[in-house]
């Protein structure tokens, strides 16, 4: 019940085009929902993190979209560039005494071609 | 740069050793995590730290331990080490550790046990 599951494994987008990378959770205990970008050789580092009493959260070109009742969110990279290409990972958290120990998603890892 | 400094960056050893590895959280940061990075595992979060105590343990083999020193690094004790605890290990660190507090991820330190 703790998992996150992500999807796509891979994903391979030109340049200006949208990417979608999609996870799904369980536990509905979870209360806020990160992504994180990261290059080879570095950490990850956050790049977006939304809470579910939203829909909704733009910065940027990078967009989430929350879907409580299905347990869904997303997040979408408008005009990607090859900058972009990384692995992302999606995480969750839940409140309460275990802190913010984060669950993360497989992630996805993003090839934005020139 | 996240701020968070781990060391020693590589760390090759062979089975049945003990190593240690070190982190420097954000200067300000009285929380520290780990995480572990594999292949087959993903990103796991091991253990968390609040100024000095242990505050959530997650998919820690016994083998494995860790501490929060007053001036607030942390260490990460692994041994009897076996082949598959090969890993890229991460430390983060936050403000506190409260739900929303976005954790900062050091650079790794990728341990290779032969």
């Amino acid at each position: 019940q703790q998992q996150v599951k992500q999807s796509p494994q891979s994903l391979i987008v030109q340049k200006g085009g949208i990417s979608i990378i999609n996870c799904a959770y369980e536990n509905t205990a979870f209360d806020y929902f990160p992504w994180y970008q990261q290059f080879p050789g570095k950490g990850p580092a956050l790049l977006i993190a939304i809470r579910p009493d939203v829909s909704e959260k733009k910065e940027g070109r990078f967009t989430i979209s929350f879907n409580k009742s299905a347990k869904q969110f997303s997040l979408h990279i408008m005009d990607s560039q090859p900058g972009d290409s990384a692995t992302y990972f999606c995480a969750a958290a839940t409140p309460g005494a275990s802190g913010s120990r984060l669950t993360f998603g497989e992630g996805t890892q993003l090839t934005v071609n020139p | 740069d996240s701020g968070v400094t781990q060391t020693p960056k590589h760390l090759i050893t062979a089975t049945g050793q003990r190593v240690t590895l070190r982190c420097s959280p954000r200067s300000g940061d009285l929380s520290v995590y780990w995480y572990q990075q594999s292949l087959d595992q993903g990103l796991q979060f091991l253990i968390q730290y609040y100024n000095g105590e242990e505050r959530a343990k997650g998919n820690i083999l016994e083998r494995f331990s860790a501490q929060q020193f007053p001036d607030l690094h942390s260490e990460l004790n692994l041994s009897s080490l076996e082949l598959g605890d090969s890993a890229l290990y991460f430390c983060a660190s936050s403000v506190r550790w409260g739900l929303y507090n976005e954790q900062f991820f050091g650079p790794g330190t990728r341990l290779t046990v032969l």
